[in-house]
């Protein structure tokens, strides 16, 4: 089945430490994104990549870092310069180019910082 | 700026009875908007979207939706609601940037279902 994988479903670490929470996709998107969400705010942008080698801050990059070296694949690193790491993450893709493309969502990583 | 709000926190309805859900949004072109639903501890399925053409958009699992550009607004329908309804819903609006999508989400709509 085609889909979008997140792994794990729930991270503990403690503060200043790093954290990767993994994103893989098997439906040959170009485009990835990760959100962030917290309860009453909706979702909020992160990073988004848009082919291999390239991506792009989105409205709360800040203690956030990404790569995008596969096509299927876009890490997200939460570090110790985010102030308050806990939340509920979530990874999407969307196929090529066009505003007649939806965004797919992965089922998410509870990040807890202890 | 684009936005996107969505005045009720939380809803909650009878089994049975109709539903709508108020999305009101900000943009300065022809919007792309969207309505997904999620599950507690789920990710972000899509109900419908809308583009062009036909302002009243059908969706999946009953819902629909009505595009009206002078009201703003977007707002979610379902004419019986089930059981199985009850999650937060999120409407969105899309803004091309260097031909992609990028999505705008209100803040949410919790929906509870009584039997």
């Amino acid at each position: 089945d085609g889909g979008i994988t997140q792994s794990p479903k729930y991270l503990f670490r403690k503060e200043g430490q790093n954290v990767t929470l993994s994103c893989e996709q098997n439906l040959n998107h170009d485009a990835m994104y990760w959100y962030r969400q917290d309860p009453g705010q909706g979702l909020r942008l992160i990073y988004y990549s848009q082919i291999v080698n390239d991506f792009q801050k989105g409205d709360i990059a800040e203690g956030y870092s990404v790569s995008r070296e596969k096509k299927e694949s876009f890490p997200l690193t939460v570090t110790s310069a985010q102030k308050n790491p806990t939340a509920f993450y979530l990874c999407a893709s969307s196929p090529g180019p066009g505003k007649n493309n939806e965004q797919f969502f992965g089922p998410g990583t509870r990040l807890t910082v202890l | 700026a684009q936005s996107v709000t969505q005045p009720d926190i939380h809803i909650t309805v009878s089994e049975g009875a109709s539903l709508e859900l108020r999305c009101n949004y900000s943009y300065g072109a022809t919007p792309y908007l969207f309505w997904y639903v999620q599950s507690p501890g789920q990710g972000l399925q899509l109900l419908l979207k809308y583009f062009s053409g036909d302002t009243l958009v059908q969706g999946i699992k009953g819902f629909e939706a009505e595009f009206k550009r002078s009201q703003s607004s977007f707002n979610l329908r379902k004419p019986s609601v089930h059981w199985s309804d009850a999650a937060e819903y999120f409407c969105a609006v899309g803004r091309l940037s260097g031909g992609y999508n990028k999505l705008i989400f209100g803040a949410g709509t919790r929906l509870a279902v009584h039997p």
